[in-house]
């Protein structure tokens, strides 16, 4: 079956503007989560939703992002007023639950450069 | 969570195992022990995961010791594709997020 799916695979922006970013996650997986990864970095948690509703926002950097979910599926991404360190590769995540006995899929991500 | 520490690369040939190793020594009872890696320019790929007892799956062994303060990765025929970082991460029952680390940068070599 279809994995995780995230659109644009590339956004480039300039500096200032908002950006939209997708995530559908396999069918009928009620987790799902955002990561973003800077160039030659670790993967940092952005946050986890439960259904639609996100018990952990714990990761989100700054007021400028936020994210949201449609039932149990779609998930978007919004960064306002962009800034040159918001250029990173941001991958979403689902599983079938929540909690430790279950694997998580990944997206192939989408990178986002700010000019 | 608690913290992970593996070491920063290893080497291997192509078509050896491969011993990935994992310490773990502040693991609670409710912590599961998770594999993960990401090749080149891709997301993260789970690999396997664990409580207690040794697991195996299509594409590795997971080995971990009696006290659970350890665990191993084993990949019983490295080839160039698992060329990749691969994350132990742990996991509590009732956790929701992944935290990665550093993880080990594996290399394979002809």
């Amino acid at each position: 079956g279809a994995g995780v799916s995230q659109s644009p695979s590339n956004k480039v922006t300039e500096k200032g503007k908002d950006v939209e970013l997708r995530c559908d996650p396999i069918s009928g997986h009620t987790a799902l989560y955002w990561y973003r990864q800077r160039l030659g970095q670790g993967l940092e948690f952005l946050i986890y939703f439960q259904g639609n509703s996100a018990p952990d926002k714990s990761g989100l950097p700054s007021d400028r992002f936020s994210a949201e979910r449609t039932g149990e599926s779609v998930s978007t991404l919004t960064i306002q007023r962009t800034q040159q360190e918001d250029s990173a590769v941001y991958l979403c995540a689902s599983s079938f639950k929540g909690g430790g006995n279950t694997e998580a899929f990944f997206g192939q991500g989408t990178r986002l450069t700010v000019v | 969570d608690a913290k992970t520490t593996q070491p920063n690369s290893m080497e291997s040939n192509e078509e050896e195992p491969v011993h990935l190793p994992c310490n773990h020594s502040t693991i609670s009872g409710t912590d599961y022990i998770h594999w993960y890696r990401q090749l080149p320019s891709q997301g993260p790929e789970y690999v396997i995961h664990g409580l207690t007892s040794n697991v195996n799956n299509r594409m590795a062994s997971l080995a971990i010791a009696e006290d659970r303060k350890s665990s191993t990765l084993i990949l019983h025929r490295a080839t160039l594709r698992d060329a990749a970082v691969y994350y132990c991460i742990l996991k509590a029952g009732t956790a929701s997020k992944l935290t990665f680390g550093t993880g080990t940068r594996l290399q394979v070599t002809l």
